[in-house]
């Protein structure tokens, strides 16, 4: 089964409102989380990169504003699009590792099924 | 940051065929895996291969690290196997895991 799970898998939202995606990890504490864009055809776009307690790193050309990322705990990660807008729909997919998850010293990470975002 | 190349982008096999895609990377990483995307953009694990090979019935996996690339073999391809395959490899702190461009895989009955 899933052991990463998004929440919500599509969202249709009005120009100016803010969106809001959950991330968990199921069966493991996921100590580091990542955030993609993915337009279509396209590879994926690392947006962010999450550690629970801190604040995220983002990459360059992310608007940290825009792109607000919360990772409260070590089971959960949020990713807030505010004040969406067109340009804003994407295909969202969050990815979470564990050391713990792999075994051993590995660090194999696993994907959410992703979040269709489309702004009206 | 890490640079990583997949070819061919395209590949048309007919059913029964195998195949072998190509994933190189520019830098040491400590970890690599492959990925299938299916139509409804699932990214499902195949194999977290950082060295060596791994088999997983009709799909093995390569990493040569020290040369900087790893293969995926498809055997006896099937319809079930169309989608894009992406590799994605993290740096030694794994902060980052980047991605390549993928190979989008169309196999004809």
């Amino acid at each position: 089964g899933a052991v990463v799970s998004q929440h919500p898998s599509w969202v249709i939202c009005k120009s100016g409102t803010s969106v809001k995606i959950e991330c968990r990890s199921l069966d493991f504490q996921a100590t580091t989380m990542f955030w993609y864009r993915q337009f279509p055809k396209q590879s994926l776009m690392l947006m962010a990169t999450s550690n629970e307690g801190s604040k995220a790193t983002y990459e360059q050309g992310v608007e940290k504003d825009k792109f607000l990322i919360n990772h409260a705990s070590l089971t959960l990660s949020t990713l807030t699009v505010t004040s969406a807008h067109p340009e804003d729909s994407s295909f969202y997919i969050c990815s979470a590792r564990s050391p713990e998850r792999t075994g051993g010293t590995g660090t194999e990470a696993f994907f959410g099924q992703g979040t269709r975002l489309t702004v009206v | 940051g890490i640079q990583v190349e997949q070819s061919p982008p395209d590949l048309i096999l007919q059913e029964g065929a195998n195949s072998t895609l190509r994933c190189n990377f520019s830098d040491s990483v400590n970890n690599l895996q492959w990925f299938h995307q299916n139509p409804w953009g699932q990214l499902i694990n195949l194999f977290y291969i950082p060295s060596g090979t791994k088999q997983n019935g009709r799909l093995s996996a390569t990493t040569v690290a020290t040369e900087r690339y790893s293969l995926l073999y498809i055997s006896s391809s099937q319809t079930t196997d169309s989608g894009v395959y992406f590799c994605a490899v993290a740096d030694g702190n794994f902060n980052k895991f980047y991605f390549g461009s993928g190979t989008k895989l169309n196999v004809k009955p």
